[in-house]
């Protein structure tokens, strides 16, 4: 069965530096992985994604995550954080293999303090 | 171009009582998403509409909830009879294709409050 895991309910950084969220997943064949982010009383937006090819992928708002098969992990980065990218942040991940649903990890909030 | 519209953005009712959701995709967009969103949880997919026909509704408690999409473009989510535990975000989402690759676009939720 496919499962997310966000170990970190919180993750807090100062304006101007690094910030990384976490993210292992579980599937039976390859993954697709994905970030959204979800801000106060809105929906959630895509970030980015991976599919296949290139293990650093780039995505919105200066976002980019790393995909590593050996250790089943695909954490977010951002070499300098905001105070405006404070948020929710969620994984999610979904087997290559047609009709198989998007699972969701718990989410990390992010607080990035000025 | 607009974004998956959701009404009501809020609903509060007694346990018990019934509930409607209604959602309208992105223009164009085949496929759409239901999802329950229990606070500190991630979204969990209820039920997935290809066009007009259901493609997963596995994780969807048929015996209160149902939906439909009757012409292959807006869904109604409906809970009858609502439990304390319904509580939660209802989140609709569409996407332009089916392929598992594709991103999601999520509208705002309708966050329901059973007393």
């Amino acid at each position: 069965a496919q499962s997310v895991a966000q170990p970190e309910d919180q993750v807090n950084v100062a304006e101007g530096n690094p910030l990384t969220v976490k993210c292992t997943y579980s599937v039976s064949g390859n993954p697709y992985l994905f970030w959204y982010v979800q801000y106060p009383n809105r929906g959630l937006q895509f970030l980015l994604k991976y599919i296949t090819g290139d293990n650093l992928v780039k995505g919105s708002y200066g976002f980019e995550a790393e995909f590593n098969k050996s250790q089943t992990s695909f954490h977010l980065k951002k070499p300098s954080a905001l105070v405006s990218d404070s948020a929710l942040y969620f994984c999610a991940v979904r087997e290559t293999q047609a009709g198989t649903a998007l699972i969701f990890g718990k989410g990390t909030t992010l607080s990035v303090s000025s | 171009e607009a974004g998956v519209a959701q009404s009501p953005r809020y609903k509060i009712i007694e346990k018990r009582q019934s509930v409607a959701f209604w959602c309208n995709p992105i223009s164009g967009h085949a496929t759409l998403y239901w999802y329950q969103q229990i606070l500190g949880q991630g979204p969990k997919l209820l039920i997935q509409f290809q066009n007009n026909g259901v493609v997963d509704d596995s994780q969807l408690p048929k015996d209160r909830f149902s939906a439909e999409r009757l012409k292959g473009v807006d869904s109604t989510l409906k809970i009858q009879p609502a439990k304390l535990e319904d509580s939660a975000v209802y989140l609709c989402a569409s996407s332009g294709r089916m392929g598992a690759y594709n991103e999601q676009f999520f509208g705002p939720g309708t966050r329901l409050t059973v007393l």
